[in-house]
């Protein structure tokens, strides 16, 4: 079974503040991982993912995160947060084992909503 | 935009009802995910067709069930609604079943049972 664990579910930046997302997953067995941005009232989308690799993976709108085996760790940052990076952030984790029953699925941690101040 | 269109954008009904949800899939996508967004439950992973037939399963209710037509699209039936069914529901589709394949998710669509 895999799971995710978001450390905070309120993360609160001034503007220009470095960003970080924290996400730790369990897995059996290599996982991909992924991190979705939410704004109100829209669905979701995709930041960034990890599959294979190199383990610092560049996103959209400035994210990166690097995966880090030895502390079953993906954590999400961004250098310097601007007004509109306001949202819930998602971290998800798939397994990378083809077949069985739980190949397609996402396992999504409960969320992170980021709040940017003046 | 995302590709994946979803109707309706909101729908309120009663218990005991019954309704269904739509998806189109983004076009080439032959796999199709359903999810569940609640204040209690977070994100939930309901249920997945691939290419019409029903891939995996997770945690949805006997009352609900799915299918996915020759053309892709995909419906979510939602049977003796509860009040503890208003949620926001998800559809989200990608090319292969599984894998390093991303999902695309559409805007959804915002079930509530009164």
């Amino acid at each position: 079974a895999q799971s995710v664990t978001q450390l905070g579910s309120h993360v609160s930046v001034s503007e220009g503040a470095l960003v970080l997302l924290r996400c730790n997953y369990s897995s059996s067995v290599p996982p991909y991982l992924f991190w979705y941005v939410q704004y109100p009232n829209q669905g979701l989308q995709l930041l960034l993912k990890y599959t294979t690799g190199a383990t610092l993976v560049k996103g959209i709108n400035g994210f990166e995160a690097e995966f880090k085996k030895s502390e079953t760790s993906f954590h999400l940052t961004k250098p310097s947060a601007h007004m509109s990076d306001a949202a819930e952030y998602f971290c998800a984790v798939r397994t990378s084992r083809a077949g069985g029953t739980s190949y397609g699925k996402l396992t999504f941690g409960q969320g992170t909503i980021l709040t940017v101040h003046p | 935009d995302s590709g994946v269109t979803q109707t309706p954008k909101h729908l309120i009904t009663a218990t005991g009802q019954r309704v269904t949800l739509r998806c189109s899939p983004r076009s080439g996508d032959l796999s199709v995910y359903w999810y569940q967004q609640s204040l209690d439950q977070g994100l939930q992973f309901l249920i997945q067709y691939y290419n019409g037939e029903e891939r995996a399963k997770g945690n949805i209710l006997e009352r609900f069930s799915a299918q996915q037509f020759p053309d892709l699209h995909s419906e979510l039936n939602l049977s003796s609604l509860e009040l503890g069914d208003s949620a926001l529901y998800f559809c989200a589709s990608s090319v292969q079943a599984g894998g390093a394949y991303e999902q695309y998710f559409g805007p959804g669509t915002r079930l509530t049972v009164t």
